[in-house]
């Protein structure tokens, strides 16, 4: 079974540039799920969908954050202007169903905001 | 709101060492507690997934229990090897789904 594929790997922007994340969950899985992680810090949530659906982005800075989930199966993260502070590793993870079931994440991507 | 808290932040322990992380949570109202691995510079490996009904769930060498009442989960690692170094996450979903993670333990193993 294939994996939660991201891309791409790594990605170093200067600061007020545009960045745009790309994941393909586990197929079938209908809950898609990106986490932001800082150096030392647990993931947290900025958004999940369920199908094509939002079903949680109140932690989304939705001044400069957006994300699609197109026909309920590939994701798009774009931050438009990147700051500083937007360093950090943008992990995807997808799960088959919403609660209760257990969640695969990808290798993630490593932003650098310079 | 849910707070995961992972004790200790970092462990070194010698190989063949058995040993206990542990993972503790505000609300006990929660569906599943999972337990993960992340190497460095990479993405994050689903180790095991306790249910709300369960008690434990075994893989390999390791055990991972759940004990919703006190608020708590540990994930033992028996005959600790090497490549066994890591950091280990806890996070759990609670009503609003999202999976809460604590800040992890970084564990190294030494040969």
């Amino acid at each position: 079974e294939a994996g939660v594929a991201q891309s791409p790997r790594y990605k170093i922007i200067e600061k007020r540039q545009s960045v745009a994340f790309w994941c393909n969950p586990i197929s079938g899985h209908a809950t898609l799920y990106w986490y932001q992680q800082i150096l030392g810090q647990g993931p947290k949530l900025l958004i999940q969908f369920q199908n094509n659906g939002v079903v949680d982005d109140s932690q989304l800075p939705k001044d400069r954050f957006s994300a699609e989930r197109l026909k309920g199966v590939d994701s798009t993260l774009k931050i438009q202007p990147a700051k500083l502070e937007d360093s950090a590793v943008y992990l995807c993870a997808s799960s088959l169903d919403r609660q209760g079931t257990e969640a695969f994440f990808g290798q993630g991507t490593r932003l650098t905001v310079v | 709101k849910q707070e995961v808290t992972q004790i200790p932040a970092a462990l070194s322990v010698p190989e063949g060492e058995n040993l206990v992380l542990n993972c503790s949570f505000t609300d006990s109202a929660i569906y599943n507690l999972q337990w993960f691995r992340q190497d460095p510079g990479k993405g994050l490996t689903s180790l095991l997934l306790i249910q709300s009904s369960q008690r434990e769930q075994t893989s390999g060498r390791l055990n991972a229990s759940l004990d919703k009442s006190s608020g708590r989960s540990t994930l033992y690692i028996a005959a600790s090897q090497p490549g066994d170094s890591a950091t280990y996450l806890c996070a759990g979903p609670w009503r609003s789904e999202k999976l809460v993670f604590g800040k992890g333990t970084k564990l190294t193993v030494n040969p």
